[in-house]
């Protein structure tokens, strides 16, 4: 079974919309972290959001929200007021455990395009 | 967040050559770093693990002859690519592990003649 599932390997979004990325994830271990990243066409890999599975609060780091439902496995990316500057590749990961980043396991991806 | 930098962002060099890509987390230690490829419009696929003071673990498949890993210090890991050929053409990216997150560098786009 995959570790982390992204289910749309392309979106639209218009300027100043919000949109959601989907992300759910397969891990028996308790203690894992989700992460979302972005990649835009120069192909650095930017660190956006970090959801610790024990957290009780959904993460938020500005304009990214982490809508983290556990029974669900799902770790949904929530970016508000979308610019034209968020058009990139986003990727959803999950380290299995609590510090072991051998385990570490990566979406396909979702491409956003932001319209003007 | 902490900061990777990885050096350089691209390099073009003859088939037979080697090449060394450089990765330095700037604020902080990473006793453990990474190293990943990435083929065009794919998701990342870790090579080796790169560890302070000891050698690196590879994943399998990865040449550890081909594919030289060493980290020196606490901020630096280097990949060489040895006797590059067009095959090793690709998109080769390091991270760094701050506790519990992880870093990753800019990039190093290799192209082999």
């Amino acid at each position: 079974a995959q570790k982390i599932t992204q289910t749309q390997p392309g979106m639209f979004v218009q300027e100043k919309e919000a949109v959601t990325l989907d992300c759910t994830y397969d891990t028996s271990d308790p203690s894992y972290g989700l992460f979302w990243y972005k990649q835009p066409s120069s192909g650095e890999m930017i660190f956006l959001i970090y959801q610790g599975s024990y957290d009780q609060q959904n993460a938020t780091e500005g304009r990214y929200s982490l809508n983290f439902q556990k029974a669900r496995k799902s770790a949904n990316l929530v970016i508000s007021a979308s610019q034209l500057g968020d058009s990139a590749m986003y990727f959803c990961a999950m380290r299995e455990g609590i510090y072991n980043f051998n385990k570490f396991y990566f979406g396909s991806g979702t491409k956003l395009n932001v319209k003007p | 967040g902490a900061v990777v930098s990885q050096h350089p962002s691209r390099v073009i060099c003859k088939s037979g050559t080697s090449v060394k890509i450089e990765c330095r987390s700037l604020d902080f230690q990473a006793t453990t770093m990474f190293w990943y490829r990435q083929f065009p419009k794919q998701s990342l696929m870790l090579m080796a693990t790169s560890n302070e003071g000891s050698k690196a673990t590879y994943e399998q498949g990865v040449e550890k002859d081909k594919f030289l890993i060493n980290h020196a210090s606490l901020t630096l890991s280097t990949l060489t690519v040895t006797s590059a050929h067009p095959e090793d053409s690709s998109f080769y990216i390091c991270s760094a592990r701050e506790i519990e997150k992880l870093f990753f560098g800019s990039g190093t786009q290799l192209s082999v003649l």
